[in-house]
């Protein structure tokens, strides 16, 4: 069964601090994975996306990893700030249809003055 | 960047009626649209799969004849929710993929600001 597990559930972190989130997966065939942001009561927006032959982009004080031989990707924050609290979302595709998009269950991240 | 708009970003109705979500992209044509509903603190759950010219596609468990999708243009999908009841509160977002050329997937996917719907 595809699914996308990511951990933790939530973070609190104090401002100016690092963190790194995780995601699992056991989606197949893989596609690639896309790391999004949401605000509370917004949509979700595009952080990084990566294929199966990349295993780091970063985006600014955002940096994702994939492995794609173990199945985890991890988004790493570098001096956090008050407006990266939001839910981090990890979803991944496979080929083979419209509807093929797994996603997490997020990781709600609370940064902390 | 790319643009989804969602209109209207919140709306409330009495239960009985029915509301009319739209969903446009706004700088590229979307072969592809998604509909998602996400309740409280959890993520984004499918409801289905809009492709222009064509029925949508239904998630299991969710009543198209409750939640009518049409994608009449490449820039533009609408989603209804016929008779609302107050169980029907949610956030509904909807998302765009512009398609790649030779049919790959891996087009980017652009959200929309979601729209909050309140059944009173």
């Amino acid at each position: 069964k595809n699914q996308v597990e990511q951990s933790p559930q939530s973070l609190i972190i104090l401002e100016g601090k690092n963190c790194t989130l995780q995601c699992n997966y056991t989606v197949s065939p893989f596609s690639n994975l896309r790391w999004y942001k949401q605000d509370t009561g917004r949509g979700p927006v595009s952080l990084t996306i990566m294929t199966f032959s990349e295993n780091t982009k970063s985006n600014g004080r955002y940096t994702a990893t994939l492995d794609a031989d173990t199945k985890q990707s991890s988004l790493h924050i570098t001096a956090s700030q008050l407006s990266d609290s939001a839910s981090y979302i990890c979803v991944v595709s496979a080929y083979g249809g419209y509807n093929k998009l797994i996603f997490g269950a997020g990781t709600r991240l609370a940064v902390h003055p | 960047g790319a643009v989804v708009s969602q209109h209207p970003s919140w709306v409330i109705c009495k239960s009985g009626t029915s509301v009319k979500i739209e969903c446009r992209s706004l700088d590229f044509q979307a072969t592809t649209m998604f509909w998602y509903r996400q309740f409280p603190k959890q993520s984004l759950m499918l409801m289905a799969t809009s492709n222009e010219g064509s029925k949508a596609t239904y998630e299991q468990g969710v009543e198209k004849d409750k939640f009518l999708i049409n994608h009449a243009s490449l820039t533009l999908s609408t989603l209804t929710v016929t008779s609302a009841h107050p169980e029907d509160s949610s956030f509904y977002i909807c998302s765009a993929r512009w398609r790649l050329a030779g049919g790959t997937n891996t087009g980017e996917l652009f959200f929309g600001e979601g729209s909050r719907l309140t059944v009173l």
